[in-house]
């Protein structure tokens, strides 16, 4: 496996439902992050990881509850969504998170779909 | 605030050239990106501008002025593969990205 995977691809799940996104990176980077993105809109950061410690929670609804057990993997939990919560969740991760040159690498993202 | 503004969508002929725009207002600038995002794919990275002036990329270049907050991916020799969606984003002062919502580029034959 090359750059970064995210599984799964696709999901749909009920309001009640808990189920957890996977994240992993093959680049030796040291930030990952989690994004939003909705039809139309631009990508909403949702979480940030440095050297596995959480630098940033964009005002995220606790409903969404990140994990990141080493630099490699990132996990988003979730739990008691709602419909408005469905979009793709795109995770990226980049060498450092902050460095003033900050390629990130995307992942193809999870299509969520909240029922 | 914080605002990133470029086109939602354009269109354009094969083999010709386009220019997609980007302005900006971000609390502090620590350089702009363009990303390209195929349908269903994850975004790649195209270009990186912390100066101003033209960064040139085969057939892809990109220009910034800081002092206008302003910024443009310019595509050359249109290829039908180049339709896909251009993200703008902007490095704020805390080294996070503010993203634009994306011009979807279209590429007629």
């Amino acid at each position: 496996e090359t750059g970064v995977t995210q599984t799964p691809r696709h999901l749909v799940m009920g309001m009640t439902n808990k189920k957890s996104l996977k994240c992993e990176q093959h680049l030796g980077h040291n930030a990952m992050y989690w994004y939003k993105q909705s039809a139309k809109k631009p990508l909403e950061l949702m979480f940030v990881y440095n050297f596995k410690e959480q630098t940033e929670n964009n005002s995220v609804p606790s409903r969404f509850s990140p994990e990141c057990p080493n630099s490699s993997h990132l996990f988003l939990h979730l739990h008691t969504l709602q419909p408005e919560d469905s979009a793709l969740y795109l995770c990226a991760s980049s060498q450092d998170g902050d460095g003033s040159y900050n390629e990130q690498f995307f992942g193809p993202g999870t299509r969520l779909t909240v029922l | 605030g914080q605002n990133i503004d470029q086109p939602t969508e354009m269109t354009a002929t094969e083999g010709a050239i386009v220019q997609i725009n980007c302005t900006y207002q971000t609390s502090g600038f620590n350089g702009l990106f363009w990303y390209q995002q195929h349908a269903g794919e994850a975004p790649t990275f195209l270009s990186y501008n912390v100066l101003d002036g033209l960064e040139e990329k085969g057939r892809f270049s990109s220009f910034l002025s800081r002092s206008k907050g302003y910024s443009y991916l310019l595509l050359k020799e249109l290829q039908m593969k180049d339709s896909a969606s251009y993200l703008c984003a902007t490095m704020d002062s805390n080294y996070q990205l503010i993203w634009g919502a994306g011009t979807k580029l279209i590429i007629k034959p």
